[in-house]
């Protein structure tokens, strides 16, 4: 059983196309997350939802637009995208715990650009 | 500003060996959080470990073993006996609350574990 799930596992896309990435968690988690894993760089961190409200955008181009209806669900609306936005796009779930939380990832979107 | 560095970006070793995977980190929290997470080919980050800043006990978990040095600020990852099933990319990771109820990961760049049967 895999406790986040994300959809599609990988895309490619034109650059005047439309997209979106999906992540579902069914582990009860309160705070979702949205990174980003590219070649050159390390793991970026692009936006952070807590009780669904968003509580962090990393500097984050508005061509990435997050979603999240519920505490279960979080997507990633793309538009207009750019060869360098080809990336792997990681979704983590998270609960808070004592004062600490672990987040748990889902397999990833590897997303090409075109 | 939070900051992990990973020296090692790629280590290569034959099978049964004991390996060693180096974890710096800069913080000015008193406390925080260390994370390992192993990412294998198939690209899911999977958790290993979570160690809070207050306690400093090794913590052994079958081949796993990790040491947690606050005052050298490292939390060193080995994985004795290794096995071809280790070879992963390996990313140690420092927590940043952002609110109650979130927190922020700093991943360091990785290091590239291959193991050579």
């Amino acid at each position: 059983e895999t406790g986040v799930t994300q959809t599609p596992r990988h895309l490619v896309m034109g650059m005047t196309n439309k997209k979106s990435l999906k992540c579902e968690q069914h582990l009860g988690h309160n705070a979702m997350y949205w990174y980003k894993q590219s070649a050159k760089k390390p793991l970026e961190l692009m936006f952070v939802y807590s009780l669904e409200e968003r509580v962090e955008n990393n500097s984050v181009p508005s061509r990435f637009s997050p979603e999240c209806p519920n505490s279960s669900h979080l997507f990633l609306h793309l538009h207009t995208l750019q060869p360098e936005d080809s990336a792997l796009y990681l979704c983590a779930s998270s609960q808070d715990r004592d004062g600490a939380d672990t987040q748990y990832f889902g397999p990833g979107t590897r997303l090409t650009v075109l | 500003a939070q900051k992990v560095t990973q020296a090692q970006t790629e280590i290569s070793v034959v099978e049964k060996e004991d390996v060693t995977l180096d974890c710096v980190y800069e913080t000015r929290d008193t406390t925080y959080y260390l994370f390992w997470y192993k990412q294998p080919p198939s690209g899911e980050l999977v958790f290993l470990i979570r160690r809070n800043s207050f306690d400093e006990q090794n913590e052994i978990s079958g081949r796993y073993s990790w040491n947690f040095q606050k005052s050298t600020s490292s939390f060193n990852f080995t994985i004795t006996a290794s096995q071809v099933v280790d070879s992963a990319v390996y990313f140690c990771a420092l927590s940043e609350r952002i609110i109650q109820g979130a927190q922020k990961l700093v991943f360091g760049q990785g290091t590239r574990l291959t193991i050579n049967p």
